[in-house]
């Protein structure tokens, strides 16, 4: 299956500040996924990103907040903007690679204080 | 619209025991794929198994088993001879149709004491 190198994997930032996440892939992919994880919860969808086109967000998500890009077909970008409190979660990237499912990143464990 | 509902929270056994964590979905599209993923305390989605709506087979992968039911829309997944590095939260997950969206449960916490 894929490997997925996400970086950093945890990182403490200040209120107000923003905070871009890094996934890496060993292979080109179509589709790129960004879920987070907040304290306990489930894993939610935040977008979907295709190479060469504006990232699909789901509801409850837009794109001035949580800003994608996915410049080639090995890489994306997540940034965290204007960070609250409310926005510490885990942060996950995502490929489908087919009969092995859904590979993830190691995630981002984001506190924001 | 799909759901996937893992209504045990947290469980508790102590090594060695068996343990079965459920997994119900609901969606109307005939073709779907069903997954279950482990996220230990790291924090990192372990992929555990894929299992598509056309293979009813149940599945057993060492001290693993999955029982998938359609008559009943279950997936559930066994662990025999629980072990303490299966301490993890356990997500069962579905994608159905022509939809790439994976839907998660909640997850269960499993603690395995020693």
């Amino acid at each position: 299956s894929a490997v997925i190198s996400q970086k950093p994997s945890r990182d403490i930032c200040q209120r107000g500040t923003s905070l871009t996440i890094q996934c890496q892939v060993d292979s080109q992919v179509t589709m790129m996924f960004w879920y987070r994880q907040q304290p306990g919860q489930s894993l939610t969808l935040i977008a979907t990103a295709n190479q060469g086109s504006e990232a699909t967000y789901e509801s409850g998500f837009v794109i001035d907040k949580f800003p994608i890009s996915r410049p080639n077909l090995t890489f994306s970008t997540l940034t965290v903007s204007n960070m609250s409190p409310e926005d510490s979660s885990i942060y996950l990237c995502s490929v489908e690679r087919g009969v092995y499912g859904y590979t993830f990143g190691s995630g981002t464990r984001l506190t924001v204080v | 619209a799909q759901k996937v509902t893992q209504a045990q929270t947290e469980i508790s056994v102590v090594e060695k025991e068996d343990v079965t964590l459920d997994c119900v979905y609901e969606t109307r599209d005939t073709t779907y794929y069903l997954f279950w993923y482990k996220q230990p305390p790291s924090g990192e989605l372990v992929f555990l198994i894929r299992r598509n709506s056309f293979d009813e087979q149940n599945e057993i992968s060492g001290r693993y088993s999955w029982n998938f039911q359609k008559s009943t829309s279950s997936f559930n997944f066994t662990i025999t001879a629980s072990q303490v590095v299966d301490s993890a939260v356990y997500f069962c997950a579905l994608i159905a149709g022509a939809n790439s969206k994976l839907t998660f449960g909640k997850g269960i916490t499993l603690s395995v004491r020693p």
